[in-house]
């Protein structure tokens, strides 16, 4: 069963508008989440992260919003610019246990930003 | 070199053949994981080694055996794959045991086709 949810394979927006892309998650334990962004023949870099203390997060043009009773989050990227065309994937991560971090990842969402 | 590095980039190998993805960090992280990414799937985590410890093995076939020989580099060594084995293979690797550090840093990643 997929604890991360990516439901829109893709989202095309104009640039200078806002880029909305969101997240589900079934898993009420997760406590950690975070957006990494993947450009063709590369690895995923991180992007932005929030705590589920948390429910807004800013990071110069990009900004995480988490609403733990829906267990959503969705990250906004204004202005878009053309280079942040890439496959964005949400994660999330369950109560830090003394082990690894696991990331969970949803399947990734492709967004063309159009000149 | 930099960041987390992965060779080769591109693999095309028979079902019979085995050979050896490596991966090498240049971060001094003491965790590092084994992704495999499908078209239209989620990155599945398949290895977590910790301290060079295994810590995670997510029910994948023995056709793939990690090998973790120090902090610093992690290899897969495949054997008798399948065609359905193709994918992208992505290292990252991690800061372990901090609390609230989860960022993962990717390599490229090797693209894999079985024939």
């Amino acid at each position: 069963d997929q604890q991360v949810k990516q439901n829109s394979p893709s989202l095309s927006v104009q640039e200078g508008r806002i880029s909305i892309l969101n997240c589900d998650y079934t898993n009420s334990m997760f406590d950690y989440f975070l957006w990494y962004k993947k450009y063709p023949a590369e690895g995923p870099t991180f992007l932005i992260s929030i705590s589920s203390i948390k429910d807004k997060n800013e990071d110069g043009r990009f900004t995480v919003f988490l609403n733990k009773s829906a267990k959503h989050l969705s990250l906004h990227i204004v202005p878009s610019q053309p280079g942040d065309s890439a496959v964005y994937f949400c994660a999330a991560i369950p109560p830090f246990k003394g082990g690894s971090e696991k990331l969970v990842f949803g399947k990734g969402m492709k967004l063309t930003v159009n000149p | 070199e930099t960041g987390v590095t992965q060779t080769p980039r591109h693999l095309v190998m028979g079902m019979t053949n085995k050979k050896s993805l490596k991966c090498e960090q240049h971060l001094g992280h003491n965790a590092m994981y084994w992704y495999k990414q499908s078209a239209k799937k989620p990155l599945e985590l398949m290895f977590v080694y910790s301290l060079e410890e295994r810590v995670e093995n997510n029910s994948v076939p023995s056709r793939f055996s990690p090998e973790c020989p120090n902090s610093s580099h992690l290899f897969l060594h495949l054997h008798t794959l399948q065609p359905e084995d193709s994918a992208l293979y992505l290292c990252a690797s991690s800061q372990d045991g901090q609390g609230g550090i989860y960022e993962q840093f990717f390599g490229p990643g090797t693209r894999l086709t079985v024939l």
